[in-house]
């Protein structure tokens, strides 16, 4: 049982370029998370999604696209990186309700855009 | 819309002496609360949460929380640190509406020796 798993650990990118986070959980989890970490911001969430096939917009979603293809698969798209998307990204999971469950973090992705 | 303000943003302390991280929201309905810690370059994980019932909350590795509704509070407490707690905690909130948890910004505990 692995839990959250995130690919790649880091990143580096030119401005410009275009890159797929993946995040996979093996717990059969309905809901999947991406935020981002920034220092003095704590975590603000980009894209969820409350089931396979579904996607809906957190808090700085702009710049960024997702998709839940798999269930147990949550990918967070780059199109046109910028310097301002330089971040880590973390990826979590919850079993069903979205208000009360626990959330179980991935190890993070830290990426560097130039 | 709920939001959750971490009043410090660095707490130092020495080991063995108690700490308290504090936790304000701003919400007016009923909330469900949340403490997350983050070790060095690890990702989360849940620490305790407030759903309903006792006001007073345990959770793992001695930590405490105290929710208090008069004072839209959600302090964390434990009576001796250890270096091995050194880390950054996150406090957080949800709604009834099926909203994603809000995180506040983080403090960071620092255990000195």
């Amino acid at each position: 049982n692995a839990g959250v798993t995130q690919t790649p650990k880091f990143r580096v990118l030119k401005t410009g370029q275009s890159m797929t986070l993946l995040c996979a959980q093996d717990m059969n989890h309905e809901y999947m998370y991406w935020y981002r970490q920034d220092p003095g911001m704590g975590l603000r969430l980009i894209h969820y999604s409350v089931g396979e096939g579904t996607t809906a917009k957190g808090e700085v979603p702009d710049g960024y696209n997702v998709s839940r293809l798999k269930k147990q698969n949550f990918l967070l798209g780059l199109e046109s990186a910028a310097p301002s998307q330089t971040s880590v990204y973390f990826c979590a999971s919850s079993p069903t309700g979205i208000m009360t469950d626990t959330q179980y973090f991935g190890p993070g992705t830290r990426l560097t855009v130039l | 819309a709920q939001s959750v303000t971490q009043l410090d943003s660095q707490v130092p302390v020495f080991e063995e002496a108690p700490v308290e991280l504090r936790c304000n929201y701003s919400s007016s309905v009923s909330v469900y609360l949340f403490w997350y810690v983050q070790y060095p370059n690890q990702g989360l994980q849940l620490l305790l949460k407030y759903l309903s019932g006792s006001t007073l909350v345990k959770g793992i590795n001695g930590f405490e929380a105290e929710f208090n509704k008069s004072q839209t509070s959600f302090h964390l407490r434990k009576p001796s640190v250890h270096i091995s707690d050194t880390a950054e905690y996150f406090c957080a909130v949800s709604v009834p509406g099926n909203t994603p948890l809000v995180f506040g910004k983080g403090t960071r505990l620092s255990v000195i020796a």
